[in-house]
């Protein structure tokens, strides 16, 4: 099965600091994507990656960047975390050939920015 | 703007009965769909792709086509107090584009 692992279930931060969310997957798929989940707004996706090194903005980058150094890990960085970046933050992998868009989940990182 | 829209719900059919979840997409060349499934305080797992015009059924569900409408839909049938959760439907143009979510729709199977 594949695994998509995010390092923080919870974590709550102050104003200004810079965050850190870490995801890895264990089935060498060569896409990750970074999405947040607020109620009534849905699933929305703030960056995706299709190789390493490489990043693509989504439709809600804004305050937010990633890394992806080696293929099995995708951060997402907040610079200067705000209040209204508090969300439920979901990292997603899929592989580019029969199973593309069959994307498998993180079990999520809740962010709560005091 | 791509956009899937679904009725945010709560679609509420008792136990045994079929459920039915809509969802329709702007973006006409929209070629993959996908039925996601949400528990509360869980991630989402897909339970259904369609490809092609018609239906598509695997146990309990079918998946439903029809892109000259732009509409997708997903039945339940003899659902169960466990169905009941949040289902979000999914398009995308090609394997090489990210999928658009809908936000939605959350089921409530009552036993």
């Amino acid at each position: 099965d594949v695994k998509v692992t995010q390092s923080s279930r919870y974590l709550v931060k102050r104003t200004g600091e810079k965050v850190f969310l870490e995801c890895v997957q264990d089935m060498d798929h060569e896409n990750m994507f970074w999405y947040r989940q607020d109620p009534g707004l849905g699933l929305r996706l703030i960056y995706f990656s299709y190789d390493v090194k490489m990043k693509e903005k989504g439709d809600i980058p804004e305050g937010y960047s990633v890394s992806r150094e080696k293929k099995e890990r995708f951060s997402l960085i907040l610079e200067s975390a705000s209040t209204n970046q508090t969300s439920m933050y979901l990292c997603a992998s899929d592989t580019q050939s029969s199973g593309a868009n069959v994307l498998t989940f993180g079990a999520g990182s809740r962010l709560t920015v005091l | 703007q791509k956009e899937v829209e679904q009725n945010s719900g709560p679609l509420s059919v008792p136990e045994g009965a079929i459920a039915s979840l809509n969802c329709t997409y702007s973006d006409r060349v929209s070629q993959s769909f996908f039925w996601y499934r949400q528990y509360s305080g869980k991630s989402p797992e897909l339970i259904m792709s369609i490809y092609s015009n018609g239906d598509k059924e695997d146990g309990r569900f079918t998946a439903q086509l029809n892109k000259a409408s732009q509409y997708v839909s997903l039945l339940i049938r003899d659902s169960q107090p466990s169905d009941s959760a949040t289902y979000l439907c999914a398009a995308s143009n090609s394997g090489n584009t990210p999928l658009v979510f809908g936000k939605g729709t959350r089921l409530s199977v009552i036993a």
